[in-house]
Protein backbone atom coordinates (compact mmCIF):
# COMPACT_ATOMS: atom_id res chain seq x y z
CA UNK A 1 0.00 0.00 0.00
CA UNK A 2 1.41 3.55 -0.77
CA UNK A 3 1.56 6.01 1.61
CA UNK A 4 -0.78 7.96 -0.14
CA UNK A 5 -3.55 7.42 -2.32
CA UNK A 6 -5.12 8.95 -4.93
CA UNK A 7 -8.06 7.93 -7.56
CA UNK A 8 -6.35 8.71 -10.92
CA UNK A 9 -9.60 9.52 -12.36
CA UNK A 10 -10.20 10.66 -15.20
CA UNK A 11 -13.11 13.66 -13.51
CA UNK A 12 -15.10 15.06 -16.14
CA UNK A 13 -17.01 18.44 -15.06
CA UNK A 14 -19.26 20.82 -16.99
CA UNK A 15 -17.66 24.67 -16.91
CA UNK A 16 -19.17 25.90 -13.23
CA UNK A 17 -19.47 22.79 -11.59
CA UNK A 18 -18.40 22.08 -8.16
CA UNK A 19 -14.95 19.96 -8.06
CA UNK A 20 -14.08 17.87 -5.09
CA UNK A 21 -10.56 15.93 -5.42
CA UNK A 22 -9.92 13.49 -2.36
CA UNK A 23 -6.64 10.86 -0.83
CA UNK A 24 -6.34 9.08 1.69
CA UNK A 25 -2.68 8.86 3.53
CA UNK A 26 -1.56 6.24 5.87
CA UNK A 27 1.71 7.81 7.54
CA UNK A 28 0.18 9.50 11.03
CA UNK A 29 3.46 11.50 11.29
CA UNK A 30 2.80 13.35 8.39
CA UNK A 31 2.31 16.87 9.20
CA UNK A 32 2.01 18.82 6.23
CA UNK A 33 -0.25 18.43 2.79
CA UNK A 34 -0.09 19.70 -0.36
CA UNK A 35 -2.16 19.97 -3.38
CA UNK A 36 -0.45 20.56 -7.02
CA UNK A 37 -1.54 21.16 -10.13
CA UNK A 38 0.44 19.85 -13.18
CA UNK A 39 -1.07 20.85 -16.78
CA UNK A 40 0.10 18.61 -19.64
CA UNK A 41 4.11 18.70 -20.05
CA UNK A 42 4.89 20.97 -17.38
CA UNK A 43 6.20 20.54 -13.81
CA UNK A 44 4.05 20.63 -10.50
CA UNK A 45 2.83 24.26 -9.00
CA UNK A 46 2.05 24.11 -5.72
CA UNK A 47 -1.57 25.29 -5.66
CA UNK A 48 -2.45 25.02 -1.98
CA UNK A 49 -0.82 23.90 1.33
CA UNK A 50 -2.07 22.84 4.93
CA UNK A 51 -0.83 22.48 8.02
CA UNK A 52 -2.25 19.43 10.31
CA UNK A 53 -5.97 18.95 10.38
CA UNK A 54 -8.26 22.27 9.38
CA UNK A 55 -9.37 23.93 6.23
CA UNK A 56 -8.04 26.75 4.01
CA UNK A 57 -9.30 28.58 1.41
CA UNK A 58 -7.69 30.57 -1.43
CA UNK A 59 -10.54 32.29 -3.99
CA UNK A 60 -12.09 29.41 -5.75
CA UNK A 61 -10.51 27.24 -3.73
CA UNK A 62 -10.16 25.26 -0.56
CA UNK A 63 -8.51 22.26 0.63
CA UNK A 64 -9.51 20.30 4.27
CA UNK A 65 -7.38 18.04 5.93
CA UNK A 66 -8.94 15.55 8.41
CA UNK A 67 -5.97 13.87 10.38
CA UNK A 68 -8.62 11.40 12.51
CA UNK A 69 -9.80 10.34 9.07
CA UNK A 70 -6.58 10.96 7.19
CA UNK A 71 -7.95 12.34 4.46
CA UNK A 72 -7.41 15.06 2.31
CA UNK A 73 -9.70 16.75 0.22
CA UNK A 74 -9.61 19.73 -2.23
CA UNK A 75 -12.59 21.52 -3.74
CA UNK A 76 -12.72 23.66 -6.67
CA UNK A 77 -16.05 26.18 -7.08
CA UNK A 78 -16.92 27.57 -10.20
CA UNK A 79 -14.81 25.36 -12.01
CA UNK A 80 -13.42 26.92 -15.44
CA UNK A 81 -11.84 25.49 -18.17
CA UNK A 82 -8.78 26.73 -17.56
CA UNK A 83 -8.97 24.06 -14.62
CA UNK A 84 -8.42 20.78 -16.66
CA UNK A 85 -4.90 19.66 -15.27
CA UNK A 86 -3.79 16.38 -13.06
CA UNK A 87 -3.90 17.44 -9.59
CA UNK A 88 -1.86 16.05 -6.99
CA UNK A 89 -1.75 14.99 -3.27
CA UNK A 90 1.01 15.48 -1.37
CA UNK A 91 2.13 14.64 2.08
CA UNK A 92 5.46 15.06 4.53
CA UNK A 93 6.79 15.54 8.05
CA UNK A 94 8.74 18.55 7.90
CA UNK A 95 12.28 18.05 6.45
CA UNK A 96 11.63 15.34 5.10
CA UNK A 97 10.67 13.98 0.93
CA UNK A 98 7.32 14.79 -0.44
CA UNK A 99 5.20 11.30 -1.01
CA UNK A 100 2.86 12.48 -3.98
CA UNK A 101 -0.35 10.73 -4.84
CA UNK A 102 -1.04 9.19 -8.38
CA UNK A 103 -2.69 12.37 -9.44
CA UNK A 104 -6.06 13.31 -10.69
CA UNK A 105 -6.81 14.23 -14.63
CA UNK A 106 -9.62 16.73 -14.62
CA UNK A 107 -11.16 18.06 -17.31
CA UNK A 108 -13.13 20.80 -17.40
CA UNK A 109 -15.76 21.36 -20.74
CA UNK A 110 -17.10 24.78 -21.71
CA UNK B 1 12.29 36.15 -10.75
CA UNK B 2 13.35 33.20 -12.85
CA UNK B 3 12.23 29.59 -11.96
CA UNK B 4 13.80 26.04 -11.99
CA UNK B 5 15.73 25.73 -14.86
CA UNK B 6 16.30 22.67 -16.51
CA UNK B 7 17.82 21.26 -19.92
CA UNK B 8 17.52 19.01 -22.28
CA UNK B 9 13.49 19.23 -22.04
CA UNK B 10 13.14 15.89 -24.28
CA UNK B 11 16.27 13.33 -24.58
CA UNK B 12 15.87 10.06 -26.98
CA UNK B 13 18.47 7.41 -26.41
CA UNK B 14 19.11 3.98 -27.11
CA UNK B 15 19.68 1.21 -24.18
CA UNK B 16 22.44 1.04 -22.94
CA UNK B 17 23.44 4.70 -23.40
CA UNK B 18 24.65 7.19 -20.88
CA UNK B 19 22.42 10.21 -20.44
CA UNK B 20 22.97 13.20 -17.96
CA UNK B 21 20.58 16.00 -17.16
CA UNK B 22 20.88 19.34 -15.97
CA UNK B 23 19.41 21.54 -13.21
CA UNK B 24 19.93 25.11 -11.99
CA UNK B 25 17.29 25.83 -9.24
CA UNK B 26 15.76 29.24 -8.13
CA UNK B 27 18.60 31.44 -6.81
CA UNK B 28 19.53 31.73 -3.40
CA UNK B 29 17.42 28.38 -2.80
CA UNK B 30 20.23 25.83 -1.07
CA UNK B 31 17.68 22.87 -1.26
CA UNK B 32 17.68 20.59 -4.38
CA UNK B 33 16.00 17.76 -5.25
CA UNK B 34 15.62 15.15 -8.16
CA UNK B 35 12.68 13.10 -8.90
CA UNK B 36 11.23 11.02 -11.46
CA UNK B 37 7.85 10.84 -12.39
CA UNK B 38 6.58 7.82 -14.36
CA UNK B 39 3.67 8.12 -16.91
CA UNK B 40 0.13 8.24 -14.81
CA UNK B 41 1.87 8.27 -11.59
CA UNK B 42 2.90 11.47 -9.15
CA UNK B 43 6.75 12.37 -8.77
CA UNK B 44 9.06 10.14 -6.75
CA UNK B 45 11.79 11.54 -4.96
CA UNK B 46 15.47 9.79 -6.18
CA UNK B 47 17.50 12.50 -3.88
CA UNK B 48 17.53 15.45 -2.07
CA UNK B 49 20.45 18.02 -1.20
CA UNK B 50 21.05 20.78 1.00
CA UNK B 51 23.81 22.61 -0.13
CA UNK B 52 26.47 20.55 -1.75
CA UNK B 53 25.36 17.61 0.63
CA UNK B 54 23.36 15.00 -0.60
CA UNK B 55 21.28 14.38 2.74
CA UNK B 56 18.59 11.75 1.21
CA UNK B 57 19.31 9.55 -1.65
CA UNK B 58 17.73 6.11 -0.28
CA UNK B 59 15.92 5.96 -3.62
CA UNK B 60 18.46 6.53 -5.79
CA UNK B 61 19.37 3.12 -7.58
CA UNK B 62 23.18 3.82 -7.13
CA UNK B 63 24.40 1.04 -9.48
CA UNK B 64 23.48 3.38 -12.70
CA UNK B 65 22.47 6.69 -10.99
CA UNK B 66 24.48 9.15 -10.11
CA UNK B 67 24.54 12.87 -9.27
CA UNK B 68 26.56 16.07 -7.90
CA UNK B 69 25.91 20.03 -6.83
CA UNK B 70 28.88 21.65 -7.60
CA UNK B 71 29.00 24.42 -5.34
CA UNK B 72 25.73 24.25 -3.88
CA UNK B 73 23.70 25.55 -7.12
CA UNK B 74 23.68 23.78 -10.13
CA UNK B 75 23.29 19.79 -10.19
CA UNK B 76 23.62 17.11 -12.85
CA UNK B 77 21.66 13.78 -13.21
CA UNK B 78 23.26 10.92 -14.78
CA UNK B 79 22.28 7.38 -15.88
CA UNK B 80 24.34 4.90 -17.25
CA UNK B 81 23.57 2.95 -18.47
CA UNK B 82 20.08 3.77 -19.11
CA UNK B 83 17.63 0.87 -19.62
CA UNK B 84 14.23 0.96 -21.26
CA UNK B 85 12.62 1.25 -17.58
CA UNK B 86 14.19 4.51 -16.97
CA UNK B 87 11.74 6.43 -19.54
CA UNK B 88 9.88 8.52 -17.56
CA UNK B 89 10.21 12.25 -16.51
CA UNK B 90 12.67 13.96 -14.95
CA UNK B 91 11.60 16.84 -12.23
CA UNK B 92 14.32 19.15 -10.42
CA UNK B 93 12.63 21.22 -7.62
CA UNK B 94 14.41 23.07 -5.48
CA UNK B 95 13.37 24.98 -2.04
CA UNK B 96 14.74 27.85 0.75
CA UNK B 97 15.26 26.75 3.96
CA UNK B 98 14.04 28.73 6.57
CA UNK B 99 15.13 28.60 10.68
CA UNK B 100 13.53 27.24 12.65
CA UNK B 101 12.59 24.74 10.33
CA UNK B 102 9.25 25.49 8.74
CA UNK B 103 7.91 23.59 5.74
CA UNK B 104 9.53 24.73 2.36
CA UNK B 105 7.75 25.19 -0.45
CA UNK B 106 9.07 23.32 -3.16
CA UNK B 107 9.25 24.89 -6.71
CA UNK B 108 8.99 22.29 -9.60
CA UNK B 109 11.23 22.64 -13.46
CA UNK B 110 9.43 21.96 -16.37
CA UNK B 111 11.04 18.75 -16.20
CA UNK B 112 13.02 16.13 -18.71
CA UNK B 113 10.85 13.71 -20.82
CA UNK B 114 13.91 10.46 -21.22
CA UNK B 115 12.33 7.96 -24.04
CA UNK B 116 14.71 5.10 -23.56
CA UNK B 117 14.31 2.82 -27.09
Amino acid sequence: QKEVEQDPGPLSVPEGAIVSLNCTYSNSAFQYFMWYRQYSRKGPELLMYTYSSGNKEDGRFTAQVDKSSKYISLFIRDSQPSDSATYLCAANQAGTALIFGKGTTLSVSS
Amino acid sequence: EAGVVQSPRYKIIEKKQPVAFWCNPISGHNTLYWYRQNLGQGPELLIRYENEEAVDDSQLPKDRFSAERLKGVDSTLKIQPAELGDSAVYLCASSLDDYPRGQETQYFGPGTRLLVL
